[in-house]
């Protein structure tokens, strides 16, 4: 089944800086890619998701970019702001075997933006 | 905004006794999935529903727990006995995404907190 890495696991930067938290997923198969935040007590909220006709999705801050070949997705976040602090968590989605979307999720980055 | 309902919050049970989650997904998703994520992890797929029916149920431990949707709409999680192991929160997700349909986003409920003592 799918298997999808995700790297660091703790991230600390500066007000202001740049984050990268890069994930791999194992399934040729897979084609959505989503991005959840989770802040302390609370469920995932998506911030933004790709899918594999896609290499790059920008949205204000945020940005992924995918490359199918090496199996690898990226998200980046651009002029951190305290409240980005949170645990972020790739996630790889693919049909096979059941036929019906299924979401494997990497091990989480914990993300802290000191001002 | 339409949201995942999940209860109770927090859960705190006796290891051997039975304990039940409620979740009412978003109306109209098909798709319901429970997830267990144990502290400092990702979520893991313990059971995902397509309207009533099981589609994926690989992960779960089906010697202690037990999962419905007997409508279609909302879903029951239960674990009988439960054990220390089992303190995770177990979170509630649902989605638009049907069989070999375009992927849609999955909505998470604000998660169910079991502790085992």
């Amino acid at each position: 089944g799918e298997n999808v890495e995700q790297h660091p696991s703790t991230l600390s930067v500066q007000e202001g800086d740049s984050a990268v938290i890069k994930c791999t997923y194992s399934d040729s198969a897979s084609n959505y890619f989503p991005w959840y935040k989770q802040e302390l007590g609370k469920g995932p909220q998506l911030i933004i998701d790709i899918r594999s006709n896609v290499g790059e999705k920008k949205d204000q801050r945020i940005a992924v970019t995918l490359n199918k070949t090496a199996k690898h997705f990226s998200l980046h976040i651009t002029e951190t702001q305290p409240e980005d602090s949170a645990v972020y968590f790739c996630a790889a989605s693919t049909h096979r075997n059941t036929g019906f979307q299924k979401l494997v999720f990497g091990t989480g980055t914990r993300l802290l933006v000191s001002p | 905004e339409a949201e995942v309902a999940q209860s109770p919050r927090y859960k705190i049970t006796e290891k051997s006794q039975a304990v039940a989650f409620w979740c009412d997904p978003i109306s109209g998703h098909a798709t319901l999935y429970w997830y267990r994520q144990i502290l400092g992890q990702g979520p893991e797929l313990l059971v995902q529903f397509q309207d009533e029916s099981v589609v994926d149920d690989s992960q779960l431990p089906k010697d202690r727990f037990s999962a419905e949707r007997l409508k279609g709409v909302d879903s029951t999680l239960k674990i009988q006995p439960a054990e220390l192991g089992d303190s995770a929160m177990y979170l509630c997700a649902s989605s638009l995404a049907g069989p070999l349909r375009m992927n849609t986003e999955a909505f998470f409920g604000q998660g169910t907190r079991l502790t085992v003592v």
